[in-house]
């Protein structure tokens, strides 16, 4: 375990569904994004919260909506997925969004998500 | 170009070295990073270096920075069969917040 800790780890869901992916962390960090890792494309950032507060969201389909109600717990809700959906979803978080360099990004295992 | 690249597979003997390639987007860019992903989990921070720097050793691993061609690689000395796994190269782009820009990944395999 990371302390970045992602449930559930599998996830199966259909087109008309409306489903949530949690993210939780202790370890003190106040910035936590989701990650989008789809086979053979670069990681994509989805989301940023820093303090809370959103501070990026990088054209992701409304489909797709985070919450972050505290510094600790990121939340990415999903209603009417289409299969392209599919993915490693990738939860992740670092000390503050200009936290120090060599402290990086701690991510969590993520969560596979199939939609049928 | 808009991504970082990198090369999707490569294929080692045990006790061999490896050499995975980047190319960055950013000369501004001010650290650069290689992460490990291990089967089932998310990823781990090996290696990062400082724009300022062009080499940096850390036991088994070197990674080598151009700058001029911003391009990156991460050499593995005597690969071994845990070391099999998908390597993430990643800059640090100063836009507005620092935020970490990941290529493809590079999947490793490493034969007995």
């Amino acid at each position: 375990e990371t302390g970045v800790t992602q449930t559930p780890r599998h996830l199966v869901m259909g087109m008309t569904n409306k489903k949530s992916l949690k993210c939780e962390q202790h370890l003190g960090h106040n910035a936590m994004y989701w990650y989008k890792q789809s086979a053979k494309k670069p990681l994509e950032l989805m989301f940023v919260y820093n303090f809370k507060e959103q501070t990026e969201n990088n054209s992701v389909p409304s489909r797709f909506s985070p919450e972050c109600p505290n510094s600790s717990h990121l939340f990415l809700h999903l209603h009417t997925l289409q299969p392209e959906d599919s993915a490693l979803y990738l939860c992740a978080s670092s000390l503050n969004v200009q936290g120090p360099a060599n402290y990086g990004y701690t991510f969590g295992s993520g969560t596979r998500l199939t939609v049928v | 170009g808009e991504d970082v690249e990198q090369s999707l597979f490569l294929s080692v003997r045990e006790g061999d070295s490896s050499v995975i390639n980047c190319t960055y987007t950013d000369s501004s860019s001010t650290y650069l990073y290689w992460y490990k992903q291990e089967p089932g989990a998310g990823l781990q921070l090996l290696t990062y270096i400082f724009s300022n720097m062009d080499m940096k050793q850390d036991q088994r691993l070197t990674v080598l920075l151009n700058k001029k061609d911003k391009h990156l690689s991460l050499r593995i000395a005597d690969t071994q069969t845990g070391d099999s796994a998908i390597y993430f190269c990643a800059e640090r782009k100063n836009t507005g917040f620092q935020k970490l820009v990941f290529g493809t990944g590079t999947r490793l395999l490493v034969s007995p």
